[in-house]
């Protein structure tokens, strides 16, 4: 069972650059989430949906983007990468009664 | 004030000890509440929901009080493989999907 996967696990990006991460899963989930996470800050939510067709705003929006065409895809957009955007991105979905999240492996992104 | 906020630590807890800490949360009408464990480079995973009642997992115990607005999480006889990060988490808002996460308890259990 996939479950949810993320892509790619690592990357090396030139500030200016934009990348795009990959999350996909395979359970059905309504809701999906992007999350930051930095040494002393914990996880941070960068964006979530609840619903394909609908995104949302969370702690730290800015400089980054999402779209929800389906239910299985959650792509994050870095238009212009900057070095404070180097961080551990995790993807998580859930049902709709938030009884479980479930994480994707992480990417390792690092600006310079 | 932050929605979810917990003592990093770390802990360092001798092997066969019981470790517990709490974590607290600010919005009242949070509906769910979760302890999840994240290792070293790895993506979190759900550890125990959290009921009202308290509930039990093997060596693993969590408690919620509302009227204070924390949860807990005890460990008994601590294994040299409970040594992980835990994460408290929470759902503020009723009929909303969004987890808030606290900065996490490490927990070091030594030999």
């Amino acid at each position: 069972t996939a479950g949810i996967t993320q892509a790619p696990t690592s990357q090396i990006l030139a500030a200016g650059r934009s990348m795009t991460l990959r999350c996909t899963q395979d359970m059905r989930h309504n809701a999906m989430y992007w999350y930051r996470q930095d040494l002393g800050l914990g996880l941070r939510l960068i964006h979530y949906s609840n619903t394909a067709g609908t995104t949302g705003k969370g702690e730290v929006p800015d400089g980054y983007s999402v779209s929800r065409a389906n239910t299985d895809d959650f792509p994050l957009t870095l238009a212009s990468a900057v070095p404070s955007q180097t961080s551990v991105y995790f993807c998580a979905s859930s049902d709709s009664a938030v009884t479980e999240a479930f994480f994707g492996q992480g990417t390792r992104l690092t600006v310079v | 004030r932050k929605e979810v906020e917990q003592d990093p630590g770390p802990f360092n807890v001798p092997e066969g000890a019981t470790v517990a800490f709490n974590c607290t949360y600010s919005n009242s009408a949070s509906q769910s509440f979760f302890w999840y464990r994240q290792d070293c480079r790895k993506e979190p995973k759900l550890l125990m929901s959290v009921y009202s009642s308290g509930n039990e997992d093997g060596r693993f115990t969590a408690q919620l009080n509302r009227a204070s607005q924390y949860i807990s999480l005890l460990i008994r006889d601590s294994k040299l493989s409970d040594s992980a990060t835990y994460l408290c988490v929470v759902n503020p808002s009723y009929g909303n999907n969004r987890l808030a996460f606290g900065k996490g308890n490490q927990v070091v259990v030594i030999p």
